[in-house]
């Protein structure tokens, strides 16, 4: 597609619920990146994908959360046991070449999750 | 660890304007700095990249600089729009990922 796909667009579960998001990052952008956003804030890095590896994931903040790029495209995070204090924008970004500090980052419109 | 600080936090200017949003960042290290432009209940759109060995970039009316022994960025805005009303995030580039700042909430009046 022309820009980085995310869905769904709002997904509204309740606590202790498992959740996944998905994201289709741009053609031939080898690297792919989850981020958080909470209301007023920036977003906060989660995982970072180089290809089908997880090359970063120190932003995952517990057990709860998983994140696959099985073939090095389309990634899914993974929410388990959701809590009230996951609710917030999940971004994917994605962007060319082997490492960020190379390329311009390409967000998509993000998914937002609320945990009633 | 690497910190990003925006300010202002909130900024509302009459139209016409010529502004300077703020970006300050604790390691000197990285890659790059870019600025984005976030839109209420939208993902982010990149405006500007600097590359580390670069001072400043320019897009129409945005001009970034970057002063990285300073660890400053600034952005600004010539001529301002309703249209720009929008916040707007700077994002330092360390190894393998951005560092975002809380951003700077942008209204212009027309």
């Amino acid at each position: 597609g022309a820009g980085v796909s995310q869905t769904p667009s709002n997904k509204v579960t309740e606590k202790g619920k498992y959740v996944e998001l998905r994201c289709d990052p741009i053609s031939g952008h080898t690297a792919l990146y989850w981020y958080r956003q909470s209301l007023g804030q920036g977003p906060e890095f989660l995982i970072y994908f180089q290809g089908t590896g997880a090359a970063d994931d120190s932003g995952l903040p517990n057990d709860r959360f998983f994140a696959v790029r099985p073939e090095g495209s389309v990634s899914t995070l993974k929410i388990q046991r959701t809590e009230r204090g996951d609710s917030a924008v999940y971004l994917c970004a994605s962007s060319f070449g082997g490492a960020v500090n190379t390329g311009e980052l390409f967000f998509g419109e993000g998914s937002r999750l609320t945990v009633l | 660890k690497q910190e990003v600080t925006q300010i202002p936090a909130a900024l509302s200017v009459p139209e016409g304007e010529n502004l300077v949003l703020n970006c300050s960042f604790t390691d000197s290290a990285i890659y790059n700095l870019q600025w984005f432009r976030q839109d209420p209940g939208k993902g982010l759109t990149s405006l500007l990249l600097i590359q580390s060995s670069q001072r400043e970039q320019t897009s129409g009316r945005l001009n970034a600089s970057l002063d990285k022994s300073s660890g400053r960025s600034t952005l600004y805005i010539a001529a301002s729009q309703p249209g720009d009303s929008a916040t707007y995030l700077c994002a330092a580039t360390g190894f393998q990922k951005l560092v975002f700042g809380t951003g700077t909430r942008l209204l212009v009046s027309p």
